[in-house]
């Protein structure tokens, strides 16, 4: 069983272009939460979707910064007009879901995103 | 804000048996302790978890109070591979909790 797949692994930007992070949950995971870990940091929480719908984005920024998880392909988390502080490992995880239980969250190897 | 207090760093020899203390004094009723550790760069690897009982796993030990406001995790071998960042955190298990990651120990396994 396959775990959790982030492409691609190492992303270099221009400031101001756009980043695309993609996600493939382990298989029958229907929960999505997405990481950030900025250097010599620890990791904090940006979102968590469900297929087709975000539940919590408490912890994204309120510009630039999108996801989604829709019915079909991995989860994306896009930044428009990267800046350098936007340079950090996105990690994403992935959770199953039984009754109200959600369980333990198995992560991703990342994505180190490096503006220039 | 983590709901969780360890030690910034430890030190462990090779073989031995490493001890990691976390202390969740606030723990509600129905809040989980997970481990998780992060080698280096890559993603943060589950360990175990638990509610109220000892719990055992193929990677380590999880020893938690009975009155839930601490727990110890251990790893009865240690080899150099252990050698990580671990993260005590404390979740409730309903759906939409996401991780709170403190700054976690870390552990050195000295050869």
């Amino acid at each position: 069983n396959a775990g959790v797949m982030q492409n691609p692994r190492h992303l270099v930007r221009r400031r101001g272009q756009e980043a695309r992070l993609r996600c493939s949950p382990m298989k029958g995971h229907s929960h999505v939460y997405w990481y950030r870990q900025l250097p010599e940091e620890g990791l904090k929480f940006m979102v968590y979707l469900q297929k087709e719908n975000i539940i919590d984005e408490s912890g994204m920024p309120k510009e630039r910064f999108s996801a989604e998880f829709p019915k079909e392909g991995p989860s994306i988390l896009r930044i428009q007009q990267v800046v350098r502080g936007d340079s950090a490992a996105y990690f994403c995880a992935s959770s199953r879901l039984a009754g109200d239980t959600v369980y333990e969250q198995y992560f991703g190897p990342g994505t180190r995103l490096t503006v220039t | 804000d983590a709901k969780t207090t360890q030690p910034p760093s430890m030190d462990c020899a090779e073989g031995r048996a490493a001890n990691l203390p976390c202390n969740h004094s606030t723990i509600s009723g129905n809040e989980y302790v997970y481990w998780y550790r992060q080698i280096h760069s890559q993603g943060p690897q589950y360990i175990i978890h638990g509610l109220k009982n000892n719990e055992t796993n193929e990677m380590a030990s999880l020893i938690i109070t009975e009155d839930r406001k601490s727990s110890t995790l251990i790893l009865p071998h240690a080899t150099l591979r252990d050698t990580a960042v671990y993260y005590c955190i404390v979740r409730p298990p309903s759906g939409g909790q996401n991780f709170v990651f403190g700054p976690g120990t870390r552990l050195s396994v000295l050869p």
